[in-house]
């Protein structure tokens, strides 16, 4: 069935890393891919998302790619800070009317 | 505008007690879901709705779990007989569609405590 794996955290990283979260899926169609994230305290909110193949979503300088033939959209950001310290979750939206499978979250935490 | 928002923030149930957990979409919103998330888990599909049409409840774990869309805007989440695993946050999301590249946006969640 349709699935997602995301990369287990937590992570830790001093201020202006590199940043690169894995996400992969396994679908019989093509699924819309999002990237939410979920601030200390906060509800989940969309971060940045990808529609079709080779299509990149960007937002607060993170970035991912949509590759159809990895079937992956990792999540990554050149020079992360300590305010992107949060749970990123990795959600493919199936077009069969599965809705958002979500990830099991990556927890990231920014030193300074 | 005024964001999805979901009552009460913290609910403390004694096991065996039926808990109702209130959702407002955001306005002109169709379609609506709710989530079980567990400590540390993403958050697990429950069921989503259409206006006021129940489309799909295959995430709801048990017949204890009801929900309820009645005029196409707010939404109730009645869980009977709280038992203790039934502990987690509860999310609400709503969408201006149910086709897939639409947005949902995500209240701050009812946390549950089964004690």
């Amino acid at each position: 069935g349709d699935s997602v794996t995301q990369m287990e955290g937590p992570v830790t990283l001093s201020e202006e890393a590199f940043l690169t979260i894995n996400c992969t899926y396994t679908a019989t169609g093509y699924p819309s891919l999002f990237w939410y994230v979920q601030y200390p305290g906060e509800g989940l909110q969309l971060l940045l998302k990808a529609t079709k193949a080779d299509d990149k979503g960007s937002n607060k300088g993170f970035e991912a790619t949509y590759r159809k033939e990895t079937t992956s959209f990792h999540l990554e950001k050149g020079s992360v800070q300590v305010s992107d310290s949060a749970v990123y979750f990795c959600a493919p939206s199936f077009q069969d009317g599965q809705n958002f499978v979500f990830g099991p979250g990556t927890r990231l935490s920014v030193l300074p | 505008g005024a964001g999805v928002s979901q009552s009460p923030r913290y609910k403390v149930a004694k096991r065996g007690q039926d808990v109702a957990l209130r959702c407002d979409p955001i306005s002109g919103h169709v379609s609506l879901f709710w989530y079980q998330q567990a400590l540390g888990q993403g958050p697990e599909f429950l069921t989503y709705f259409q206006n006021e049409a129940q489309l799909d409840k295959s995430g709801l774990p048990s017949d204890r779990f009801f929900a309820e869309r009645p005029e196409g805007s707010v939404s109730t989440l009645k869980i009977q007989r709280t038992q203790q695993e039934d502990s987690a946050v509860y999310l609400c999301a709503s969408s201006l569609d149910v086709i897939g590249s639409y947005e949902q946006y995500f209240g701050p969640g009812t946390r549950l405590t089964v004690t």
